[in-house]
């Protein structure tokens, strides 16, 4: 089990520009979400797909955030255009269903400058 | 949304001291999770809790559910070096299929 894979693990990017960030879940997995962790915030959910259907985007922060899930082996979170405030780790996490243990990426530490 | 307060927020303690983290929140949870975050990579679950009043031992960590389930401990006995981390708690919505993290106690076991 090759666990929650993201990448990259680390982006520098200047305001303005697009970031994609990708995830691959854990195989079986049917619930993927997206979360944020800032040292204020702390984590925070951005996103979840049951089924690859979003079913609570409520934690997007603005119309910058998208999220897409075209399989179920594949998911990319972008922000068109980055903003020094997104600057975060970003979290991809899988689990069984929703409400059932997660297992988490090791995220990507994304820095807009 | 459901807020979950954890306390405290910071802990540094001499390796071989017990210590206590709570977890509480005016809602009421249909399970409780605890997770350790190392520098560095994505949370990690040690336990899940659902009965209200239930408690779970891992090696020298007990996690204890509230009667209520709205609150949780976790209690370290001897604490080591390596129980260094973010540990955080997790309530799982009653209704929905949210999961509701608190923000988290960073401790540190200094030898």
């Amino acid at each position: 089990d090759a666990g929650v894979i993201q990448s990259p693990r680390h982006e520098v990017t200047e305001m303005g520009q697009e970031v994609t960030l990708r995830c691959k879940p854990i195989s079986g997995h049917n619930s993927l979400f997206w979360y944020r962790q800032t040292m204020m915030r702390g984590l925070e959910l951005l996103i979840y797909f049951n089924n690859n259907v979003p079913i609570d985007d409520s934690g997007m922060p603005e119309d910058r955030f998208s999220a897409k899930m075209p399989n179920a082996s594949f998911s990319t979170l972008k922000i068109q255009p980055s903003e020094p405030r997104d600057s975060a780790v970003y979290f991809c996490a899988s689990s069984l269903v929703p409400n059932s243990p997660l297992h988490f990426g090791n995220g990507t530490r994304l820095t807009v400058t | 949304t459901q807020l979950l307060e954890q306390s405290p927020q910071f802990l540094s303690i001499q390796e071989g001291e017990n210590l206590t983290v709570y977890c509480n929140s005016s809602s009421v949870f249909s399970s409780l999770q605890w997770y350790r975050q190392e520098p560095g990579e994505g949370p990690v679950l040690l336990v899940t809790v659902v009965t209200g009043g239930e408690v779970k031992k891992l090696k020298r960590l007990t996690f204890q559910f509230g009667d209520a389930r709205k609150d949780s401990s976790l209690h370290i006995t001897a604490a080591q070096p390596g129980d260094t981390g973010l540990y955080l708690c997790a309530g799982a919505e009653t209704s929905g299929s949210r999961l509701t993290f608190g923000e988290g106690t960073q401790l540190t076991v200094n030898p």
